[in-house]
């Protein structure tokens, strides 16, 4: 099983910074499979990056993903009031399908 | 409009059974495998069951915490995916999402709004 594990847990920043939350899998994926999700208090998860580096239909472009084997970024270049959610990294290569633990990402 | 809308949560007590229902419409769901995740209340996203399309035999996957206990099906004619869910746990409670995908290096694109089970006495 891949074990993903996001860092920080939380994090704090104001609308206009810069947000750099990392993803780091227990053995080397496939960079196909790696994705990015958005949460909001009483919403379903929503795909923000797919293939470690695609944004999905209608994603702003100041969301970015990166990386590859162990270790994945998603960045928000510019942050807006309504990204402030919690974040998951998501490895979709086979089963199990495992999530990291989430980065809340807060004002 | 691409949906998928999940039904028939409800409080159980701990080992009763429950039947889940993922409804799909907008979309040919018989050429789809659907995934059913689960969240339990302020965790994470956990990964429940997954069943592929009749094409591909309707294999079934589970994850280690439900094998033995949850049945994943489908009725293409109806549109509909079920998790049958026996011998229920409290730790079993969460809100329950369906999702699909259709290729095997496609994302989870498409969730439904979830269903909530609590299991508890």
């Amino acid at each position: 099983e891949i074990v993903l594990t996001q860092s920080p847990g939380t994090l704090s920043l104001s609308p206009g910074e810069r947000a750099s939350l990392s993803c780091r899998a227990s053995q080397s994926v496939s960079s196909t499979y790696l994705a990015w999700f958005q949460q909001k208090p009483g919403q379903a998860p929503r795909l923000l990056i797919f293939g470690a580096s695609h944004r999905a239909t209608g994603v702003p472009h100041r969301f970015s993903g990166s990386g590859s084997a162990t270790d994945f970024t998603l960045t928000i270049s510019r942050l807006e009031p309504e990204d402030f959610a919690v974040y998951f990294c998501h490895h979709y290569g086979g089963s199990p399908y495992t999530f990291g633990q989430g980065t809340k990402l807060e004002i | 409009e691409v949906q998928l809308v999940e039904s028939g949560g409800a409080l159980v007590q701990p080992g009763r059974s429950l039947r889940l229902s993922c409804t799909g419409s907008g979309f040919d769901f018989d050429d789809f495998s659907i995934i059913w995740f689960r969240q339990a209340p302020g965790r994470g996203l956990e990964w429940v069951a997954f069943i592929g399309t009749k094409g591909d035999g309707e294999t079934t996957e589970y994850a280690a915490s439900v094998k033995g206990r949850f049945t994943i099906s489908r009725d293409d004619s109806k549109s509909i995916a079920y998790l049958q869910m026996n011998r229920l746990k409290t730790d079993d409670t969460a809100l329950y999402y369906c999702t699909r995908r259709e290729y095997p290096r496609d994302p989870f694109g498409i969730w439904g709004q979830g269903t909530v089970v609590t299991v508890s006495s």
